[in-house]
């Protein structure tokens, strides 16, 4: 149990265009969901935190308007990077949290995007 | 401030031969420490999680041992395979922010490489 998934596994866009990538608890319902950036050879960063059906809380540092976070559905969340550039090229993990007394955070496989 | 540390950053071991891993926090309050396997290219995995209370914890070949007095943590691999590869990550599940979820923070992870 506590699958989460995410799609694409890898994605390569040119700079100035927009890539959605989804994050979807497979068998339990997520009432949060948390969105990371890992660079090579760093550790997990938390760009930011969904509830289901509100506006996503950033960390700070983190653009609202270029990294836009939907979690439209208790197994949906969605990260959509706008005019992408090759800075923005990392990995991109989320995490989901069935909620209901339990904190525990279930990792997606992560999506590597490339922006070349 | 909240703070994760591990060491070594990089470890290189014979197959068949054991290891073990550091981790010292200074995370206040501290709620639970968890350890995770990532291998290359993925999202982390679960090993361990243990609470203030317990002194060690044991999963197949991996086993944790905390000491909350020192805030120092370690994960020992025994009888290393191949598989063993990967970046082990220290996490500890810290405050609790706005929303309600504490904030997870993360090692920078140990890169071990277990060779034939």
């Amino acid at each position: 149990g506590a699958v989460v998934s995410q799609h694409p596994s890898w994605v390569i866009c040119k700079s100035g265009t927009s890539v959605k990538i989804e994050c979807r608890s497979l068998d339990f319902q997520a009432t949060t969901m948390f969105w990371y950036r890992q660079f090579p050879k760093q550790s997990l960063m938390l760009m930011a935190t969904s509830n289901e059906g509100s506006k996503a809380t950033y960390e700070q540092g983190v653009e609202k308007d270029k990294f836009l976070i939907n979690h439209a559905s208790l197994t949906l969340s969605t990260l959509t990077v706008t005019s992408a550039h090759p800075e923005d090229s990392s990995f991109y993990i989320c995490s989901a949290s069935p909620g209901q007394g339990s904190h525990e955070q279930y990792f997606g496989p992560g999506t590597r995007l490339t922006v070349t | 401030k909240n703070q994760v540390e591990q060491s070594p950053q990089s470890l290189i071991i014979l197959e068949g031969k054991n290891c073990t891993l550091q981790c010292n926090y200074t995370v206040s309050p501290f709620s639970n420490l968890r350890w995770y396997k990532q291998d290359t290219g993925r999202g982390p995995v679960s090993l361990t999680i243990m609470t203030f209370s317990e002194n060690t914890k044991s999963n197949g070949r991996y086993t944790a041992t905390l000491d909350a007095d020192t805030k120092q943590s370690s994960l020992h691999i025994t009888a290393s395979q191949l598989s063993d590869s990967a970046s082990y990550i220290c996490v500890v599940r810290g405050p609790m922010f706005s929303g309600g979820y504490n904030k997870l923070i993360f090692g920078a992870g140990t890169r071990l490489a277990v060779h034939p």
